[in-house]
């Protein structure tokens, strides 16, 4: 069965401040994806990125990068200097790879509030 | 142009009423998905249909009904509202099998609040 933990149920920083959300994952596939979505408090889902089981490369884009770490299931994400607009619900997922079933098993989400 | 579009947005009503909510998708996409977001901000499939044909259905009451009239809609009925079915429910769609790879990113409605009274 697939699961997803994200353990950080809330976090507050201070603007400009630099921030990590961790996410690990379980899964007995060798072929899945990851994915990181974005909920602002408007309450839409954002996605921000998805990543496959075979790249390992971490990935930057603008203020946010990843990290992804099969050898501790992780795939954690990290936004620099933080702002304001940063703030919201921030979900990781997980759905296999094979067959028709694309569902996405989805963590807990990390609250993140950026203060002024 | 909103991608994957949800009526209404806000669903206020009473216990024991029938109620749906629709979804329409305008990305050629052949998967769409019903996901519910409970009061702890949880997110959990329900149903999943390809092509209009239902792929995942997870442990769901049989109040609840799925209808797809063709690959771009994927409408929710509930029967027998309870005051357990409050939530924010959303819609998804992303490439089915057998569409370019890759794949498997869904995007997501915008969600109806329902309020059940």
């Amino acid at each position: 069965a697939q699961k997803v933990t994200q353990a950080q149920t809330e976090i507050s920083v201070v603007e400009k401040e630099d921030v990590t959300l961790d996410c690990v994952y379980e899964t007995r596939d060798t072929t899945y994806y990851l994915f990181w979505y974005k909920q602002p408090p408007s309450g839409e889902l954002v996605f921000l990125i998805r990543r496959n089981s075979f790249d390992e490369q971490n990935e930057i884009s603008g203020r946010y990068s990843w990290n992804f770490q099969k050898s501790t299931s992780s795939f954690n994400f990290t936004i620099t200097a933080s702002q304001v607009v940063d703030s919201a619900v921030y979900f990781c997922a997980l759905s296999d790879g094979s067959g028709s079933a694309r569902q996405l098993t989805f963590g807990s989400g990390t609250q993140l509030t950026v203060l002024p | 142009d909103t991608a994957v579009s949800q009526t209404p947005k806000y669903l206020v009503t009473q216990m024991g009423n029938d109620k749906s909510i629709k979804c329409e998708q305008n990305l050629g996409h052949d998967t769409m998905y019903w996901y519910k977001q409970d009061s702890k901000k949880f997110l959990k499939i329900m149903f999943s249909y390809n092509n209009k044909e239902l792929i995942i259905n997870e442990t769901v009451p049989n109040r609840f009904s799925p209808k797809s009239p063709d690959k771009a809609h994927l409408n929710l009925h509930i029967n027998s509202l309870e005051l357990g079915d409050s939530a924010v429910y959303f819609c998804a769609s992303s490439e089915g099998p057998g569409q370019s790879l890759p794949a498997n990113i869904q995007y997501f409605g915008a969600g109806t609040r329902l309020s059940v009274l």
